[in-house]
């Protein structure tokens, strides 16, 4: 049972190139989520989706992208990378009436931006 | 928005009990969650709260919920070094979209 599964799991990218992050669920959830992770400042909500074809933005959504064209996976993208966005990206997900068992995430994909 | 704060560090030593607090500002808050993260790893739920309880137990986690102060702590008995880790507080978000706020994690060392 693969859960949330991220790929890649690292990426160095040099600043303005553009790069794709997927995220795939296999549990049949509703909900999507990415958030990014740096010290000291826990995880921030980038962009998330409430079924197919539906984004919505989160905390930090400036300089992604995001797409939902299947149920299952839910893509983040950088169109032209800036050092500020080296971090770790994890996404997640859940069930639309599951808040008590919280967020399914997945390993977590490190990306430096030189 | 909602916020939520934690301590950045604790440090105990093996066999003691370890308390990390937890406060958020969205009264309307329904759940409140510890999460786990180990090096390198994801984020693995440990437990949550139901807003109408004050208390939950589960093995060596005991969970404290004060909603009039809106502070949460996460106790864990008999510290082991295993549980060395970041642990994170996140209250469930209004608006029925299922996101969750995160604090900024509390790393946890155990020393032998």
């Amino acid at each position: 049972n693969a859960g949330v599964t991220q790929t890649p799991k690292f990426r160095v990218l040099k600043t303005g190139q553009s790069m794709t992050l997927l995220c795939a669920q296999d549990m049949n959830h509703e909900y999507m989520y990415w958030y990014r992770q740096d010290p000291g400042m826990g995880l921030r909500l980038i962009h998330y989706s409430v079924g197919e074809g539906t984004t919505a933005k989160g905390e930090v959504p400036d300089g992604y992208n995001v797409s939902r064209l299947k149920k299952q996976n839910f893509l983040l993208g950088l169109e032209s990378a800036a050092p500020s966005q080296t971090s770790v990206y994890f996404c997640a997900s859940s069930y639309a009436m599951g808040p008590d068992q919280g967020l399914f995430f997945g390993e977590g994909s490190r990306l430096t931006v030189l | 928005g909602e916020d939520v704060e934690q301590s950045l560090f604790l440090s105990v030593r093996e066999g003691d009990s370890s308390v990390i607090n937890c406060t958020y500002t969205d009264s309307s808050s329904t759940y409140l969650y510890w999460y786990k993260q180990e090096p390198g790893a994801g984020l693995q739920l440990l437990t949550y709260i139901f807003s109408n309880m004050d208390m939950k137990q589960d093995q060596r986690l005991t969970v404290l919920l004060n909603k009039k102060d809106k502070h949460l702590s996460l106790r864990i008995a008999d510290t082991q070094t295993g549980d060395s880790a970041i642990y994170f507080c996140a209250a469930y978000g209004s608006g029925n979209t299922g996101k969750l706020i995160f604090g900024q994690g509390t790393t946890l060392q155990v020393k032998p």
